[in-house]
């Protein structure tokens, strides 16, 4: 059974200072992973995906995340925030070739906020 | 295009009101979904359709009713609905409905905001 975890309900950061968003998952296929962000009042838009490529994934507005089989992780980090990076961030997992239509798994939410 | 349009934004419905949401996309994706989202939580999905056929129904109550007129356009009837239904209803599409072809990959609208008094 897939399932994803992100560790952290709520994360607050300076503006300038690294971010990291943390989400493990377990799947029982080769797994797709996604990053979605939503800001207030507004729908999902797709950040980045892992499809079985290449382990480091880059992204839109300067995210990226690494797949780390190992530890079952899929992190998403950005180097340096800015203000209108505030949002709630979602970890998605997918099975990949499983007949996958509307099978994803969605994390809770992470709330990332921005300080001046 | 790459958008995938939904409306009204804002919808105020009381309990026996009949409304419809609508959803458009011309990106020739031949999957459409529906997802209710509540504040604070994750989309939930509700509603699948493949090839403008209905895949997968989640559960969800007859008061909602999904409809597929054509590829590009996917509505959702709302009937005799109750206040705990007042959410965040949000429509998004993807490629390809099978294992195969698809990713997982959806691209979502920017909802339509639903007030059920």
């Amino acid at each position: 059974a897939q399932s994803v975890t992100q560790l952290d309900s709520h994360v607050s950061v300076s503006e300038g200072t690294p971010v990291l968003l943390r989400c493990n998952y377990s799947s029982s296929y080769s797994p797709s992973l996604f990053w979605y962000v939503q800001h207030p009042n507004k729908g999902l838009q797709l950040l980045l995906k892992y499809t079985s490529a290449a382990t480091l994934v880059k992204g839109i507005n300067g995210f990226e995340a690494e797949f780390k089989k190992s530890e079952t992780s899929f992190h998403l980090t950005k180097p340096s925030a800015h203000m209108s990076d505030a949002a709630e961030y979602f970890c998605v997992v997918s099975d990949q070739g499983g007949g996958s239509q509307g099978n994803l798994i969605f994390g809770k939410g992470t709330k990332l906020s921005v300080k001046p | 295009d790459t958008e995938v349009t939904q409306t009204p934004k804002h919808l105020v419905m009381g309990m026996t009101n009949k409304k419809s949401l609508k959803c458009e996309q011309h990106m020739g994706h031949r999957a459409m979904y529906w997802y209710k989202q509540k504040a604070k939580k994750p989309p939930e999905l509700m509603f699948v359709y493949s090839y403008e056929k209905l895949s997968i129904n989640e559960s969800v109550p007859s008061r909602f009713s999904p409809e597929c007129p054509n590829s590009s356009l996917l509505n959702l009837h709302l009937h005799a609905l109750q206040p705990e239904d007042s959410a965040l209803y949000l429509c998004a599409s993807s490629l390809s409905p099978d294992g195969g072809g698809n990713t997982g990959e959806l691209f979502f609208g920017e909802g339509s905001r639903l007030t059920v008094l």
